[in-house]
């Protein structure tokens, strides 16, 4: 079945420093999602890319969808304590369910 | 514009025993989802709703796992009889469409199984 795959697992940094997350999937995405979950709560969407090599921005979060539909990244420039959680992409490849990554979770340290 | 409301919020039971979640999603959304998110991972379908018919219940283990949404609003999700490894946050989704992008997600009912 389609499995989707993301890293770093776990991702530590200074606060200002910059953060990227990787998503990758076994097949060709129709969509890909991003879900930002802090710790003790539940999932909150983020956004979702529809199209090849789309690229869109929210304040200090860029994502990306790569080129074959097969990848995606989220990168948050600056990062602030207020990012702390972790960061789930899934994927659906055509009509079928939303398959959801196991996550990047990210600590920042003030 | 409420959220999804789930209940109960915490429950504690012990192997073999059942248990039944709840979920009301939010209003006019058609369609309904459950996950199962264990510690460290993503949430994992369990059973999907398209007002009160099944979309998709292929994870779903159906020897102890049965939900229902037979108003196509509300939902409850029961495990009977309940094991260890069913000790998880469950999660209940509700979104406009089938195809809809976005996932409203409950608060969860995180369930320990002794």
């Amino acid at each position: 079945g389609q499995q989707v795959m993301q890293i770093p697992q776990y991702q530590h940094v200074q606060e200002g420093e910059d953060f990227t997350t990787y998503c990758n999937s076994s097949t060709t995405l129709s969509n890909i999602q991003w879900y930002k979950q802090r710790p003790g709560g539940h999932p909150v969407f983020l956004i979702q890319l529809v199209k090849s090599g789309e690229v869109k921005k929210q304040k200090r979060l860029t994502f990306q969808f790569g080129e074959a539909k097969k990848n995606s990244s989220l990168h948050i420039t600056a990062t602030q304590t207020t990012d702390v959680g972790t960061y789930f992409c899934a994927g659906r490849a055509g009509n079928t369910p939303l398959v959801f990554g196991k996550g990047t979770r990210l600590s920042v340290i003030a | 514009e409420a959220g999804v409301a789930q209940s109960p919020r915490y429950k504690i039971i012990e192997k073999r025993q059942s248990v039944a979640f709840w979920c009301n999603p939010i209003s006019g959304h058609a369609t309904l989802y459950w996950y199962q998110q264990i510690l460290g991972q993503g949430p994992k379908l369990l059973i999907q709703f398209q007002n009160n018919g099944v979309v998709d219940d292929s994870q779903l283990p159906k020897d102890r796992f049965s939900a229902e949404r037979l108003k196509g609003v509300d939902s409850t999700l029961k495990i009977q009889p309940a094991k260890l490894e069913d000790s998880a946050v469950y999660l209940c989704a509700s979104s406009l469409g089938w195809t809809s992008g976005e996932q409203f997600f409950g608060p969860g009912t995180r369930l320990t199984v002794l």
